[in-house]
């Protein structure tokens, strides 16, 4: 079965840390590009991050440039957002998701249930 | 504020058809393939439409995806209740070099 499972969510200060991880089966991982989706509540879908097939590119939203950085470990099946310096603005439903090409894939077709990030002091 | 705009709402009785339109600019839509979700808030997206105009294994032919200019349009006909959901499409932005989505369309089924 085609699955994306996120975990590492939580509750956070303003200004700490989180790390998020992606961890996928029923495909071959390193055959596609992948990306961090979020949702804060009451709105709609905003994209965070992309990583291409072997992590080579990556591309941010402005919102996140400086503070996020996207990897993946195409031998673990995973991908990670680090998330630094966060702010109350980035709580949010955090899904990851599968593009549908290598690089820069404009259509994601399989989507992770999501992992909760609560920034809150 | 999106950088794609569709219209916050539509509705429609059951059989009936919709189309919910997102509009952009010559530095996304014009140029670029668009895709088209459907999603019921804290649950999984699911894709309907890539690449502007194809469907994935498993979704049903009543759903269409086209594009003209700088907009495209999601149609669904044969309405389902089951469709009720927020619609959203998205692309890639050339000059923001990120990818964008609309605002969301909430579908009602009356």
């Amino acid at each position: 079965e085609v699955q994306l499972l996120e975990s590492g969510g939580g509750l956070v200060q303003p200004g700490g840390s989180l790390r998020l991880s992606c961890e996928a089966s029923g495909f071959t991982f390193r055959d596609y590009a992948m990306t961090w989706v979020r949702q804060a509540p009451g709105k709609g879908l905003e994209w965070v991050s992309e990583i291409s097939d072997s992590g080579g590119r990556t591309y941010d939203a402005d919102s996140v440039k400086g503070r996020f950085t996207i990897s993946r470990d195409n031998s673990k099946n995973t991908m990670y957002l680090q998330m630094n310096s966060l702010r109350v603005e980035d709580t949010a439903l955090y899904y990851c998701a599968k593009g549908v090409r290598r690089v820069l894939a404009q259509a994601f077709d399989i989507w992770g249930q999501g992992t909760m990030v609560t920034v809150s002091s | 504020q999106s950088v794609l705009t569709q219209p916050p709402s539509v509705s429609a009785a059951p059989g009936q058809k919709i189309t919910i339109s997102c509009s952009g600019s010559n530095s996304n839509i014009g140029v670029n393939l668009v895709s088209w979700y459907q999603h019921l808030p804290g649950t999984a997206p699911k894709l309907l439409i890539f690449d502007t105009n194809k469907r994935p294994s498993g979704i049903p032919d009543r759903l269409s995806g086209s594009k003209s200019g700088t907009s495209a349009t999601l149609g669904i006909t044969g309405l389902q209740t089951g469709d009720e959901a927020h619609y959203y499409c998205g692309t890639w932005d050339n000059g923001l070099r990120a990818v964008v989505f609309g605002g969301g369309t909430k579908l009602t089924v009356l």
